[in-house]
């Protein structure tokens, strides 16, 4: 079963406009990470922040944690057709356990 | 380095078959999960191994199997497969537990 539960499961923008995708957990965790998808491919790893941490940043992408609320979320500024994907959370605490994900559409 | 890699990228059997799936870490990497990824269940954990050892196991029937060996290689195999396993399977290698975890391309099983 999945931990984490994404919000919006589909979200679609234009292109140059910035997109916002969270992420509400259950139980303690350790690190929450997010991972892209692209077209039922293999997982890549975008950024990790730990449980001690508020805000993290790299390049284009923020991510937040809250864990007295258990969310997070991740924004991706001035988006681009190539970030068209499907993005996961992930909680890390004796394994690492995937949320239901949300798809993201740009459009051009 | 080298990525992950799993072999083979896709395959074909029919219900009541047994399947056999590779994947080769990232060099150094000791750790190697598996997942399973359907439309309907998301990505669901199957088991990790840590120097051939199963660590962690997901809520999978005993029909999904695993092992790795002593170059951190890992196999899962599925006996008796049913159309329900019919799913991405993919492959993930770290060099600690609960880090950055970096993934194959995974495997795209059909049970017909």
């Amino acid at each position: 079963s999945q931990q984490g539960e994404e919000d919006p499961q589909a979200l679609s923008i234009q292109e140059g406009e910035n997109a916002t995708m969270n992420c509400s957990y259950k139980t303690s965790i350790n690190n929450l990470q997010w991972y892209r998808q692209n077209s039922g491919r293999g997982l890549v790893h975008l950024i990790l922040i730990r449980s001690n941490e508020r805000e993290k940043h790299s390049g284009r992408l923020r991510v937040t944690l809250d864990t007295s609320k258990k969310s997070s979320s991740l924004l991706i500024t001035a988006s681009r057709a190539a970030d068209t994907a499907s993005y996961f959370c992930a909680t890390a605490y004796e394994k690492l356990t995937f949320g239901t994900g949300t798809r993201l559409t740009i459009i051009p | 380095k080298a990525g992950v890699t799993q072999t083979p990228r896709y395959l074909i059997k029919t219900r009541g078959q047994q399947v056999t799936l590779s994947c080769s870490p990232i060099s150094g990497h000791r750790s190697v999960s598996w997942y399973q990824q359907t439309p309907g269940q998301g990505l669901q954990f199957l088991f990790e191994y840590f120097s051939e050892t199963q660590r962690n196991k997901g809520n999978f029937p005993g029909r999904f199997s695993g092992r790795q060996f002593s170059n951190s290689r890992s196999e899962m195999n599925v006996s008796t497969l049913e159309l329900g396993d019919s799913a991405l399977y993919l492959c993930a290698s770290t060099q600690q537990a609960g880090e950055t975890q970096y993934f194959g391309p995974g495997t795209r099983l059909l049970v017909l």
